[in-house]
């Protein structure tokens, strides 16, 4: 199966500042990458996705690239903000007989300092 | 947000117990997830359901069952619990393959 690795496993930024998340990923037949943030006591919330046919997506702050060739995509969170302290998973998947499963990395981390 | 409703929300109960957790979507989305998530290891599939009273297996499965009976409700169910088995559980949610999948807030789960 596929073989999501996240790093860094904890971040700590000054507010202000830019974070950023990559993984990578094993199945070359994975074509959708979503990213989720998670807070405490709350279940994974999808803030930006991927196909593989882009290489590129951005939404106001936050933004993530696709390197199909190196099997690697990450998370860019520009002028950071306290709210942005969380962790944050990524995921691959594919069409198949999968049925399009998440297979999750394990996690960043990310404190944000004021 | 995704109308997904997990409950409990919480539950404490003793080693071999049944217990049953409940996910409910007001979505009408056709795919189903449960996640179980503990510390180090990150978000692991349990069961999915791809309609009504259609399930398969994820990595995770042994000891677990489930059932959909109605495209809203999915049920995740441990027949005889174990303390392996505590850990926080989510329930997702898509509208097909390959889609967005939408979680819910979880279910902790402790097993004395």
């Amino acid at each position: 199966g596929e073989n999501v690795e996240q790093h860094p496993s904890t971040l700590s930024v000054q507010e202000g500042d830019s974070a950023v998340i990559k993984c990578t990923y094993s199945d070359s037949a994975s074509n959708y990458f979503p990213w989720y943030k998670q807070e405490l006591g709350k279940g994974p919330q999808l803030i930006i996705d991927i196909r593989s046919n882009v290489g590129e997506k951005k939404d106001q702050r936050i933004a993530v690239t696709l390197n199909k060739t190196a099997k690697h995509f990450s998370l860019h969170i520009t002028e950071t903000q306290p709210e942005d302290s969380a962790v944050y998973f990524c995921a691959a998947s594919k069409k198949g007989s999968t049925l399009g499963r998440l297979y999750f990395g394990r996690g960043t981390q990310l404190t944000v300092w004021p | 947000d995704a109308g997904i409703t997990q409950s409990p929300r919480h539950k404490v109960t003793e080693t071999g117990t049944p217990v049953t957790l409940r996910c409910h979507q007001t979505e009408n989305h056709r795919y189903m997830y449960w996640y179980r998530q503990d510390p180090g290891h990150g978000l692991r599939l349990i069961h999915y359901s791809y309609g009504v009273k259609d399930t398969d297996k994820g990595e995770v499965s042994d000891g677990y069952s489930v059932s959909r009976s109605k495209t809203e409700d999915f049920l995740l169910t441990l027949e005889s619990a174990t303390s392996s088995q505590t850990s926080v559980y989510f329930c997702a949610i898509s509208e097909s393959e390959n889609q967005p999948q939408h979680f819910g807030d979880g279910t902790r789960l402790s097993i004395l």
